[in-house]
């Protein structure tokens, strides 16, 4: 049962465009959003995250913009950059205990020149 | 600076093979997790372990067995090695500490092939 669905699975976008990745959860449970982003050949390395009672974050290019009413978020990273073209995991966790972390299926981002 | 390592990059066995997978962190974090990643699926929790011999399921533990006798390093075990266990294998590491807006740190993987 995939409790975080994320879209799209691939994307592909011009260097100065806006890139966007969207996730949706099901479990009420989860109280904090991170992004990983993964470089061939490399584990994934957390990006930016967010807890539910702020609508947005924003940390330089990479904003996350989240509707708990909707149980959504998504991930805007503005002026992409050729650098930037790797693989971004949403997920969601449940604070406390053991922290188990339930992930998106990912999106291969490539930001063509 | 913060590092899990894996120990092997890449590693080809044959069915039926016992396989192990090892990680080692350096950060005396409490929680070690393995998850296997394939195209489309994305990251799927095998195993993690709260603590020096203490283990719990993830959602995929199916032909899978762990190992933690010493905090800083987590076995993988594939028992008996089987074609659909070949994938990209990473290891975990995250503290128990005050709060939860702590990352997980990870390996770099072992891509697994199973012929």
């Amino acid at each position: 049962q995939q409790q975080v669905k994320q879209s799209p699975q691939s994307l592909i976008v011009q260097k100065g465009g806006i890139s966007i990745i969207n996730c949706a959860y099901e479990n009420t449970a989860f109280d904090y959003f991170p992004w990983y982003q993964q470089f061939p050949g490399k584990g994934p390395a957390l990006l930016i995250a967010i807890r539910p009672d702020v609508s947005e974050k924003k940390e330089g290019r990479f904003t996350i913009s989240f509707n708990k009413s909707a149980k959504q978020f998504s991930l805007h990273i503005m002026d992409s950059q050729p650098g930037d073209s790797a693989t971004y995991f949403c997920a969601a966790l449940r604070s406390g205990g053991y922290q188990k972390v339930t992930f998106g299926t990912g999106t291969k981002l490539q930001v063509i020149p | 600076d913060v590092k899990v390592t894996q120990s092997s990059r890449y590693l080809v066995k044959r069915t039926g093979e016992k396989v192990f997978l090892e990680c080692v962190q350096d950060m005396d974090h409490e929680n070690m997790f393995w998850y296997r990643q394939d195209p489309g699926l994305g990251l799927r929790l095998i195993y993690f372990s709260y603590d020096v011999k203490m283990k719990e399921k993830g959602d995929i533990p199916e032909g899978y067995s762990v190992s933690r006798e010493k905090k800083e390093r987590f076995s993988l075990i594939l028992e008996s090695a089987s074609t659909n266990q070949t994938s990209m294998y990473l290891c975990a590491s995250l503290t128990q500490g005050r709060g939860y807006n702590q990352p997980q740190h990870f390996g770099d993987g072992t891509r697994l092939s199973i012929l």
